[in-house]
């Protein structure tokens, strides 16, 4: 069955390292996406992929960034880890289908602290 | 810039009874999408019932359906006969017809159901 997977699924670091949160999915969908969520926020939109070479920045991108080389894969990368950035980080992936819209299959998450 | 409000942080229902959850957004487009997800302590998010703003008929899924008011913006989920496997966070979101997926969240109704 098709899946979307993240790693690790609890990271703990130290604040000023680089951390890199990897998303693979097995749908062959095109739109990939990063979010956080926080108590009191939701979900909110980091950065997101239309396909392979694509990427754009959401809602609270500030601190973050990620590549696609591929399909199947989004990795996200703090490239100095703050305190602030300690959250539940969720992938997501979608295809819009013409005239259906388009369903978000989530990953189970990565729970990061920044100590 | 679109909002989705969901203004109970807290439910409670007993087993086998129906509850209502509320969802209001703000758009001025005229063709988007509407999802409710669950978040059970698991974290996992799971996709529970999703509206196309073109129907004029509300979705339903087995014991879930929505209330979909266009005009007043409104998009509530109504669970019937509830069961203590549906306690868990409710999340409402926002798909822009254009947007090619970008969710917008909601910040969450927790359901507790009480046996």
């Amino acid at each position: 069955d098709a899946e979307i997977t993240q790693s690790p699924r609890h990271k703990i670091t130290e604040t000023g390292r680089q951390v890199t949160l990897a998303c693979h999915q097995t749908w062959n969908h095109n739109n990939m996406f990063w979010y956080r969520q926080d108590l009191g926020h939701g979900l909110r939109l980091i950065h997101y992929s239309y396909g392979v070479q694509d990427t754009n920045k959401g809602e609270v991108s500030d601190g973050y960034s990620v590549s696609r080389s591929n399909t199947e894969d989004l990795p996200l990368t703090l490239e100095s880890a703050a305190s602030s950035q300690t959250s539940v980080y969720f992938c997501a992936s979608s295809e819009v289908l013409a005239g259906e819209g388009d369903t978000q299959y989530f990953g189970p998450g990565t729970r990061l602290t920044v100590l | 810039a679109q909002t989705v409000t969901q203004s109970q942080p807290e439910m409670s229902v007993q087993e086998a009874e129906t509850v209502t959850l509320s969802c209001t957004y703000d758009t001025s487009e005229s063709d988007y999408y509407l999802f409710w997800y669950k978040q059970p302590p698991s974290r996992q998010m799971i996709l529970v019932i999703r509206q196309e703003a073109y129907k004029q008929q509300n979705a339903t899924e087995n014991r879930f359906s929505v209330n979909f008011q266009k005009a007043a913006k409104s998009f509530s989920l109504k669970i019937s006969d509830s069961q203590l496997g549906d306690a868990a966070m409710y999340f409402c979101a926002y798909s822009g017809g254009g947007s090619q997926g970008n969710l917008i969240f909601g910040k969450g109704t927790k359901l507790s159901v009480k046996p």
